[in-house]
């Protein structure tokens, strides 16, 4: 397997811009986490998903941050307006099993670079 | 779910020599997890000790869980300049199991 594939690697744009990221979780998981990672506040949860369903969406900063898996093979992460504090390393994983009851390991994609100018 | 806090916040040591980070917890677990993240790259599972034991090994890496502290330990030996990395702790409380990282332990090993 691929593993999860997130796009794209790198991003780079101004204030005000709609960012929309993606990821692609592993065959099989049905469980899908979207984790923000800075040097101030480290690696923060945001939403996770199981069987396509949002669960938890109490780790997105705000209103201008909305998730969507619209199937089990492909999820998005839309920021509209970004603004230069949304500037992080955006981080997606998936896992077998449900996230309510599954002790498997997660896996994550190699991350999206975003810079808000 | 809960958070670990992983400690020390930073750690460096000579190639060959041993690195122990540490892992401390508020409440009661059912397991814990411990992961790497090399420099620019995602998060990568290594270990999983469940609450009821003591200590678990995989390859040059020792965990150990104590409860009754709440907290965990993390050991690499003879360490590797590869070994170079963040690590992160995972505890798994209750019934859902949403993993919650804290800063991790950025471990420097000079060759």
């Amino acid at each position: 397997d691929a593993g999860v594939i997130q796009s794209p690697r790198h991003e780079v744009t101004e204030m005000g811009q709609e960012v929309t990221l993606r990821c692609k979780p592993i065959s099989g998981h049905n469980s899908l986490f979207w984790y923000r990672q800075t040097m101030m506040r480290g690696l923060e949860l945001l939403i996770y998903f199981n069987n396509n369903v949002p669960i938890d969406d109490s780790g997105m900063p705000e209103d201008r941050f909305s998730a969507k898996m619209p199937n089990a093979s492909f999820s998005t992460l839309k920021i509209q307006p970004s603004e230069p504090r949304d500037s992080a390393v955006y981080f997606c994983a998936s896992s077998a099993g449900q996230a309510t009851f599954n002790t498997g390991e997660l896996f994550f994609g190699e991350g999206s670079r975003l810079t808000v100018l | 779910s809960q958070q670990g806090e992983e400690d020390p916040q930073a750690l460096s040591i000579q190639e060959g020599e041993n690195a122990t980070m540490n892992c401390s917890y508020k409440t009661s677990i059912n397991n814990l997890q411990w992961y790497r993240q090399n420099s620019g790259r995602g998060l990568v599972h290594l270990i999983l000790i469940r609450s009821n034991e003591r200590e678990k090994h995989s390859g040059r890496l020792r965990v150990t869980l104590d409860t009754s502290k709440k907290s965990s330990s993390l050991l690499i030996t003879a360490s590797r300049a590869a070994d170079t990395a963040s690590y992160f702790c995972a505890p798994q409380s209750g019934g859902s199991y949403i993993p919650t990282f804290g800063r991790g332990t950025s471990l420097i090993v000079h060759p």
